[in-house]
């Protein structure tokens, strides 16, 4: 399978913990994208990085959140001190320049904080 | 305001139906305009990319930009059962901006 790939699909974990997620993009692709979608809501942009540099973070995200893309391959978004309010889907996309608006998702992750 | 604004339906329609969906915005230096699918529990993809004002058309589908307008439409002709998904529009200012999503339109196209 050469798409997006995000795991774990599914993280069950209790407040105050803290979890991270994975993302493996298209091999080719040097845009890496994390959005967040709650129920009934499009996703919402969390960050971006551009290979291994971070472009751009929503002013919206709390500094509990923190993304990395070492070597500008695989990322990981970690959630620190997790609260009920970060239960959502967290969405992974890639894409390639110069076409980086065409995104390519990856099945995300529903986390569910108890 | 939020910057994309999509009526988040439920539309249901029969097969073989014209679905109609639209979205206004308020940031009038987008000029990358998109149409993603979404099925329940997966990614959204891609269904429908166009740059600046016109229309695109792909087999059933068709998607209008009017930027003097601020809208963006997508049409489906001919629905099917498969086309029942949420449609999320979406668009950026420039191809290395970040996408900005409308929150999507639930379509169910009854058999």
């Amino acid at each position: 399978d050469t798409g997006v790939s995000q795991n774990p699909r599914h993280k069950i974990t209790k407040r105050g913990q803290n979890v991270t997620f994975r993302c493996d993009p298209i091999s080719e692709h040097n845009r890496l994208y994390w959005y967040r979608q709650t129920l009934g809501q499009g996703p919402e942009f969390l960050t971006y990085f551009q290979n291994e540099a971070q472009l751009e973070k929503s002013r919206l995200l709390s500094d509990r959140f923190s993304a990395e893309r070492p070597k500008g391959s695989f990322s990981t978004l970690e959630i620190q001190r997790t609260e009920q309010g970060d239960s959502a889907m967290y969405l992974c996309a890639s894409s390639l320049d110069p076409a980086g608006e065409k995104l390519f998702f990856g099945s995300g992750t529903q986390l569910s904080v108890l | 305001q939020k910057e994309v604004e999509q009526d988040p339906g439920p539309l249901s329609v029969p097969e073989g139906a014209i679905v109609s969906l639209n979205c206004t915005y308020s940031n009038s230096a987008f000029q990358y305009f998109m149409w993603y699918r979404q099925y329940s529990r997966k990614g959204p993809e891609l269904l429908m990319y166009t740059y600046s004002s016109g229309n695109k058309e792909d087999g059933r589908f068709t998607a209008q930009v009017d930027k003097s307008s601020k809208y963006i439409s997508l049409f489906i002709r001919d629905s099917q059962p498969s086309d029942s998904a949420t449609y999320l529009c979406a668009m950026s200012r420039t191809s290395y901006d970040k996408v900005i999503f409308g929150p999507g339109t639930s379509l169910s196209v009854i058999p």
